[in-house]
């Protein structure tokens, strides 16, 4: 089946300074990929829309200049958390699903868990 | 927006009983209805989807029903095991591609040996 990477799986940072996450889907490409946070015992929620060539779409609530997205290629997009704060650490996934027809199935990354001291 | 509404929050059944699991979604246009299955510090693993033009898709012991008039879906484990013990998500989209997948807030189930 169809893989999805994230890289790191953890890291740990201060406070202010700023943490880079990747996503790569490496047997397909990925026109789009989804960005999920999810704290603990609480459900994902999606943060962002990340679509190769262009802009990320926020959802309602997520701050655009503090998670930076990029989508440079269609095998990896990036989430960068910029100035980061203790509220920010979170477990963090991505996904994507491949561009197959009739397949929504949603293929993610095992996901980055953040720590911020 | 969309929801997607999930109950209940924890659910604890005897092994070999039953879990029934629901959710309701408020985006008429959501066509796709996929449960998943979250170990804790894992990714969430797909277990059964269902599409919308189906009423019903049954998977050895999981089985998912749609109500697309009511918004209504659900998940139904027979005969559980302890390795069952999760949490389950719920979710819905409107299809491939750059659709979004909307969340239900969880189920923690244990399964009580």
């Amino acid at each position: 089946g169809a893989v999805v990477s994230q890289h790191p799986s953890w890291v740990i940072c201060k406070s202010g300074t700023s943490v880079k996450i990747e996503c790569r889907s490496l047997d397909f490409q990925a026109t789009t990929m989804f960005w999920y946070r999810q704290f603990p015992k609480q459900s994902l929620m999606l943060m962002a829309t990340s679509n190769e060539g262009s802009k990320a779409t926020y959802e309602q609530g997520v701050e655009k200049d503090k998670f930076l997205i990029n989508h440079a290629s269609l095998t990896l997009s990036t989430l960068t958390v910029t100035s980061a704060h203790p509220e920010d650490s979170s477990f963090y996934i991505c996904s994507a699903n491949p561009p197959l027809a009739f397949s929504n199935e949603q293929y993610f990354g095992p996901g980055t868990r953040l720590t911020v001291t | 927006g969309e929801n997607v509404e999930q109950h209940p929050s924890t659910l604890s059944v005897q092994e070999g009983d039953s879990a029934v699991i629901k959710c309701t979604y408020s985006d008429s246009a959501s066509n796709y209805f996929p449960w998943y299955k979250q170990e804790l510090g894992k990714r969430p693993q797909l277990i059964i989807d269902i599409r919308s033009n189906v009423g019903e898709k049954k998977d050895q012991r999981i089985a998912v029903t749609l109500n697309k008039t009511a918004k209504h879906f659900s998940l139904h484990i027979t005969e559980t095991q302890p390795e069952d013990s999760a949490v389950y998500f719920c979710a819905a989209s409107r299809g491939t591609g750059g659709f979004k997948t909307i969340f239900g807030a969880g189920t923690r189930l244990f399964v009580k040996a």
